[in-house]
């Protein structure tokens, strides 16, 4: 069976501190890889995602960036977090293709103080 | 552009009180629609997916339908444990591999 991990669970970090989530899948090839950012009360918004290695797509401007050295593994980085970097971070796999559910991994709680 | 509206945003009920949960998309030739289970703190857990109007998946209490422009979520004889946000979810044929996510609706279960 498939599963995936994201560490850490949760993450308090200065203003201007760098940043590195990691995400690994388990049981699958070839995954699609995803990172999503969840606000409290809002929406999961679509950072980036993934269809192979080295092969990252952005969805939104910002200071995060992402990689993907392995095929089933799936960095999330910044160089100097900002206060608005604060949120739940969800790393997601799906089968490669469309039409296609996703599954999350437990999430990462990150505080920027 | 893929958009997704559910509603209520917050519902309560009351244990066994029956009721359903809506997403309306709009969405260019449609790939899937998905439901996912939230609960604090934790990422979304995997529901169902529909591919066509007039399908019907069931898990347990859980029903979800399709039609060619909304789907509902219906939960028959909730307990307190199926509380939870539900979020939708829909893939189009446009070529990329990105869902596009509703708000969600926050579901509580009295006791």
């Amino acid at each position: 069976s498939q599963t995936i991990h994201q560490w850490p669970a949760t993450l308090v970090q200065p203003v201007g501190s760098p940043l590195s989530l990691e995400c690994t899948v388990e049981g699958t090839s070839n995954p699609n890889l995803y990172w999503y950012r969840q606000a409290a009360g809002r929406g999961l918004q679509l950072l980036f995602y993934s269809v192979g290695i080295g092969q990252i797509s952005s969805e939104v401007p910002q200071n995060l960036s992402a990689s993907r050295p392995q095929d089933r593994q799936f960095i999330l980085s910044s160089k100097k977090l900002l206060l608005s970097d604060s949120g739940f971070y969800l790393c997601a796999w799906s089968v490669l293709g469309t039409g296609n559910e996703q599954f999350f991994g437990p999430g990462t709680r990150l505080t920027v103080l | 552009e893929d958009q997704v509206t559910q509603s209520p945003e917050a519902l309560r009920l009351q244990e066994g009180e029956s009721s359903s949960l809506n997403c309306s998309y709009t969405v260019s030739g449609l790939r899937g629609l998905f439901w996912y289970r939230q609960d604090p703190g934790k990422g979304p857990e995997f529901l169902f997916t529909l591919y066509s109007a007039g399908e019907e998946k069931e898990k347990e209490r859980l029903k979800a339908t399709l039609t060619k422009k909304e789907s509902f979520l219906h939960i028959t004889a909730p307990k307190p444990e199926d509380s939870a946000t539900y979020l939708c979810a829909v893939q189009g044929s446009g070529g990329s591999y990105i869902p596009t996510f509703g708000r969600g609706t926050s579901l509580i279960v009295h006791p």
